[in-house]
């Protein structure tokens, strides 16, 4: 059965903290992706990473950066948490077909107060 | 101009009604169509892809037109446990993928 993990469901952090989300999956995809999801606004692309040490920006990366070492993870990094990134980040990966199914992990609900 | 567009619903049917969720996309460059299925509190899961001579999946009808950019779900026979938010997902290049905020369905008995 495939599996995308998170790290978290739940994170609370402070104003200023560093933050690191991890994910993991364990279907050897190529590709993994980091979305946050806020009501009104839907699913959003934060980053994504085609291969190990390859990062792509998506829609919104401003205030987020990642880290590939691993083909089977991917890290998001906040590196000065603010308020306005309180939300539900969701873990995604795929083959890299163009058709390619992408499979969820759990999401992290994070609070940053 | 959002790249794609739903109708937020909510949509209250009764259980076994037929009901048609259209959604649609901004760039005619757009090459590949799907519909998830996101439980409430659960992360989103692909319903199926769209393919564009339409493809049915039992109970799940999915078209695209192409000429007018857009794309429709279709449900026969619903069910309570079809209740769910049913997102538009469309890849323009690339492995990324646009969503659409989604379509609330709530099947009442």
């Amino acid at each position: 059965d495939v599996k995308v993990t998170q790290s978290s469901r739940y994170l609370v952090k402070r104003t200023g903290e560093k933050v690191f989300l991890e994910c993991v999956q364990d279907m050897d995809h190529e590709n993994m992706f980091w979305y946050r999801q806020d009501p009104g606004l839907g699913l959003r692309l934060i980053y994504f990473s085609y291969d190990v040490k390859m990062k792509e920006k998506g829609d919104i990366p401003e205030g987020y950066s990642v880290s590939r070492e691993k083909k089977e993870r991917f890290s998001l990094i906040l590196e000065s948490a603010s308020t306005n990134q309180t939300s539900m980040y969701l873990c995604a990966s795929s083959f890299p077909g163009q058709g390619s199914e992408q499979f969820f992990g759990p999401g992290t609900r994070l609070t940053v107060l | 101009r959002k790249e794609v567009e739903q109708d937020p619903g909510p949509f209250n049917v009764p259980e076994g009604a037929t009901v048609a969720f259209n959604c649609t996309y901004s760039n005619s460059a757009s090459q590949s169509f799907f519909w998830y299925r996101q439980d409430c509190r659960k992360e989103p899961k692909l319903l199926m892809s769209v393919y564009s001579s339409g493809n049915e999946d039992g109970r799940f009808t999915a078209q695209l037109n192409r000429a007018s950019q857009y794309i429709s779900l279709l449900i026969r026979d619903s069910k309570l446990s079809d209740s769910a938010t049913y997102l538009c997902v469309v890849r323009i290049s690339g492995y990324a993928l646009n969503f659409g905020k989604g379509t609330s369905l709530l099947v009442t008995p």
